[in-house]
């Protein structure tokens, strides 16, 4: 696609219920980032793939988050046990390959609220 | 101390004025940085990089770079209302060439 693409737009959930985010990157891009913004801070890095696997999870804030990118292609991230903290836009960016010279070019976020 | 500090504003100039964003960075081997601007309930968009010391100008941008100082700018000449927005600074932390850490951000007001 012409972007990088994020669905849904917006998602409300219950607390303890678990929720998928997908991303959808820049066709032949292949690093992908995602990234949680909370009001008023800058994006907080979550975990990046090249390719298939990941090459960096340090940002997960703990193990109810998960990621996956099974054909190196769209992303899912998967969060459990959903609480009212985990509330926040999520962000998924991609760039052409890893290492950051090229910057990277962000979805237009989830926005996920956890009530 | 945070790794990229940015004062949060907000900046106000007036039309036609000189905007100048700062931001300071802890890590001396960090390489790369960057400026996204975030309008209100949108995702951040890359406007400009830099990776050495000295000037980088793009149309009405420059960027600014002292690697001694750990100082990051961005100049905005002719400012528009359309440049109203959140300015974050980022920077690849040394050790970490994949990722971006980003500064809390500082708004822009740009004052008809």
């Amino acid at each position: 696609g012409a972007g990088v693409s994020q669905t849904p737009s917006n998602k409300v959930t219950e607390k303890g219920k678990y929720v998928e985010l997908r991303c959808d990157p820049i066709s032949g891009h292949t690093a992908l980032y995602w990234y949680r913004q909370s009001l008023g801070q800058g994006p907080e890095f979550l975990i990046y793939f090249q390719g298939t696997g990941a090459a960096d999870d340090s940002g997960l804030p703990n193990d109810r988050f998960f990621a996956v990118r099974p054909e190196g292609s769209v992303s899912t991230l998967k969060i459990q046990r959903t609480e009212r903290g985990d509330s926040a836009v999520y962000l998924c960016a991609s760039s052409p390959q890893t290492g950051t010279a090229y910057g990277y070019t962000f979805g237009s976020g989830t926005r996920l609220t956890v009530v | 101390q945070k790794e990229v500090e940015q004062n949060s504003g907000p900046l106000s100039v007036p039309e036609g004025a000189i905007a100048s964003l700062n931001c300071t960075y802890s890590d001396r081997g960090s390489q790369s940085f960057f400026w996204y601007r975030q309008y209100s309930g949108k995702s951040p968009e890359l406007i400009m990089s830099i990776y050495s010391n000295g000037d980088k100008e793009d149309g009405r941008f420059t960027a600014q770079l002292n690697k001694a100082s750990q100082y990051v700018s961005l100049l905005i000449r002719d400012s528009q209302p359309s440049d109203s927005a959140t300015y974050l600074c980022a920077a690849s932390l040394s050790g970490t060439a994949s990722k971006l850490t980003f500064g809390t951000g500082t708004r822009l007001q740009v004052t008809l």
